[in-house]
């Protein structure tokens, strides 16, 4: 079956530590998303990005990096400098196709805790 | 600027009750794309459905229904004889065609269904 696999689906952190949370899909999407989720607030995205190789900021990024190195793969770092780590993390994928409306096809999530 | 206001934060009905979740957006974009999503207790997104900006009619599937209003920038969801299986998280979201890779999300209304 097609689909977006997290892994894994509780991860904690502790202090001064970078950890690597795994988002990987075999929908042969170009583009690819990281959202947080805080308890009563919306998805805010972190990075997104539209072809391997290439990736952009979303409006939180600060202390958290990406890579793109394989159209199946993007991977999100949650480095020490983000300061309050704890959320629930969403990987998202789609077409990439501006003239379609396309939908957003979302993994089944991580939470990451802090010790 | 884009935005989505998801205004109820939780919503409590009782079983065979309907229900309308209500959304309200914000766009410069004369296209763009509107979406409903359902986060049940597992935490992955499934998608319900997606209307562009074009298309003003309203839409039934089964006991879910949406009625979208170009001229109150509204996109509300009706759930008819709501059942506790409904019980979840549901998120408007938003995504116009020059950005067309950023999605944006309301902040999410809570439904319980009680029996």
């Amino acid at each position: 079956d097609g689909g977006i696999t997290q892994s894994p689906k509780y991860l904690f952190r502790k202090e001064g530590q970078n950890v690597t949370l795994s988002c990987e899909q075999n929908l042969n999407h170009d583009a690819m998303y990281w959202y947080r989720q805080d308890p009563g607030q919306g998805l805010r995205l972190i990075y997104y990005s539209q072809i391997v190789n290439d990736f952009q900021k979303g409006d939180i990024a600060e202390g958290y990096s990406v890579s793109r190195e394989k159209k199946e793969s993007f991977p999100l770092t949650v480095t020490s400098a983000q300061k309050n780590p704890t959320a629930f993390y969403l990987c998202a994928s789609s077409s990439a196709d501006r003239e379609t409306n396309e939908k957003l096809f979302f993994g089944s999530g991580t939470q990451l805790s802090v010790l | 600027a884009q935005k989505v206001t998801q205004a109820q934060t939780e919503i409590s009905v009782v079983e065979k009750e309907d229900v309308t979740l209500d959304c309200v957006y914000e766009t410069r974009d004369t296209t763009y794309y509107l979406f409903w999503y359902k986060q049940p207790p597992s935490g992955e997104l499934v998608f319900l459905i997606r209307r562009n900006s074009f298309d003003e009619q309203n839409e039934i599937s089964g006991r879910y229904s949406w009625n979208f209003q170009k001229s109150t920038s509204s996109f509300n969801f009706t759930i008819t004889a709501s059942q506790v299986v409904d019980s979840a998280v549901y998120f408007c979201a938003l995504r116009g065609v020059y950005n067309f890779n950023k999605f944006y999300f309301g902040s999410g209304t809570k439904l319980n269904v009680k029996p």
